[in-house]
Order: C-alpha cells, then structure tokens, then sequence
C-alpha cells in the first residue's frame, strides 16, 4: 500500500493560478522526489531533493524537503494547461533500489 | 535508443493465459526496474535488476509473476495464469546508476496495459 500521503488528491487549476500540493509520512526520508505522469504516459522526474530544508526549483516548480524530512511541497507558479496531469512524490529506500510513490494528485483544468 | 521502449502497448488476455511483457531500457543503464500500476493508483514496485542479477523481487505479488533480464539488457515480465486483479498498467524504468549511487532518477517507458477478461 501507498506509506506516502498526497494532498489534495486532485485540483482545478485556471491558467496563470499558483498551484500548492504536499506529502506526508510517517517515517522519516532522506531523499524526496517529485515525478509528473501525462496519460499513457510513463512518469517523469521534475525535481529531486536530497537535504532536509532544501529548495529547489525547476522553471516554474518549487520544491521543498521538509525539515522534519517527513514532509515535502511541491508549488507551481503561473499555471498553463499543459501542467495539466498527475503529480507522484517518491522517496527512495534506504537500500537505494527502489522508490516508493504517493497516491498521486491530480491537476485538471477548470471547466 | 533514445530511451525506454515496452512492448506490447496494450494486452488484451483471457483469464488463465499466460503473458509476456518486454522492456528494452535506455542503451547502457545498469538498473532497470519494474513496476506495477493499477487505475488511479501510483505506481507499485515489482522487482529490480542490476545488470542481470534480479536483486530484489520482494514487490511481486505471487509466484505467477516471474522476471528475467539474462543479458543484463532487455528484460520480460511474464504473467501466467493471468486473474482478473493483474489488470493494470506496468511500467519498466532503467537507470545509469547501480545501487551504490541511485539517486531516484528513474527514466521511465510508457507501459503495457493489461486487461484480463
């Protein structure tokens, strides 16, 4: 099952909003990522963080890593229909071979 | 090529046919990773590969799930006796890096999507 919580698990977004999604966990990471999925499509990397309190960002994406490392955001800014799709945090285990994802939140378009 | 190609992109299967899902990873990556994802979920891990070695298949959900990447290239995930609860989209990822130094960036294809009927 999912051990990472997204929130919220979807949105409407109008061109041009700022947009703000988190993860949660129970246990403490040392390597939160954030990965987009357009559909049939395979997810995609956006931004990596590796150190408790960083901030990264990536044109218009922000992110954070906690600094209790159980947490991370992700922000948009200026939003365009293409950021339209589902946005996955991850962390990667301790043993470095696998990532674990969240439920996922999904950003759609406001009617 | 230029980066992770599965086949087929769609799989129809009736339930107790066995199939074969192949992933052909980016060209010289060492890890390649399988994983599984049901509707509206995020993507669950199947098992890992560095080179040819099946390192960990602790994802794999019965014993009817079987991987092999026998020279350390491409790989296949094969199915067999197929229920209705293996539909889902699997996805294949590979990465330049091994164990040591995986950083989490994962390159992604754009999966085969079972459907047993």
């Amino acid at each position: 099952g999912q051990q990472l919580n997204q929130s919220p698990q979807s949105m409407f977004i109008q061109e041009g909003e700022d947009v703000s999604m988190n993860c949660t966990s129970s246990s403490i990471f040392n390597t939160w990522l954030w990965y987009k999925q357009d559909p049939g499509e395979g997810p995609v990397l956006l931004i990596a963080l590796y150190k408790a309190g960083e901030l990264t960002s990536n044109g218009r994406l922000t992110a954070q890593f906690g600094i209790t490392r159980k947490d991370s955001f992700l922000n948009i800014s200026a939003s365009i229909p293409s950021d339209v799709g589902i946005y996955f945090c991850a962390r990667l285990g301790a043993a470095g071979n696998k990532l674990t994802f969240g439920g996922g939140t999904r950003v759609l378009v406001k009617p | 090529g230029a980066g992770v190609s599965q086949s087929p992109r769609y799989k129809v299967a009736k339930r107790g046919q066995d199939v074969a899902l192949r992933c052909d990873p980016i060209s010289g990556h060492v890890s390649l990773f399988w994983y599984q994802q049901a509707l509206g979920q995020g993507p669950e891990f199947l098992t890992y590969f560095q080179n040819e070695a099946q390192l960990d298949k602790s994802g794999l959900p019965s014993d009817r799930f079987f991987a092999e990447r026998p020279e350390g290239s491409v790989s296949t995930l094969k199915i067999q006796r197929t229920q209705q609860e293996d539909s889902a989209v699997y996805l294949c990822a590979s990465s330049s890096r091994g164990l040591a130094g995986n950083t989490g960036e994962l390159f992604f294809g754009e999966g085969s999507r079972l459907t047993v009927l």
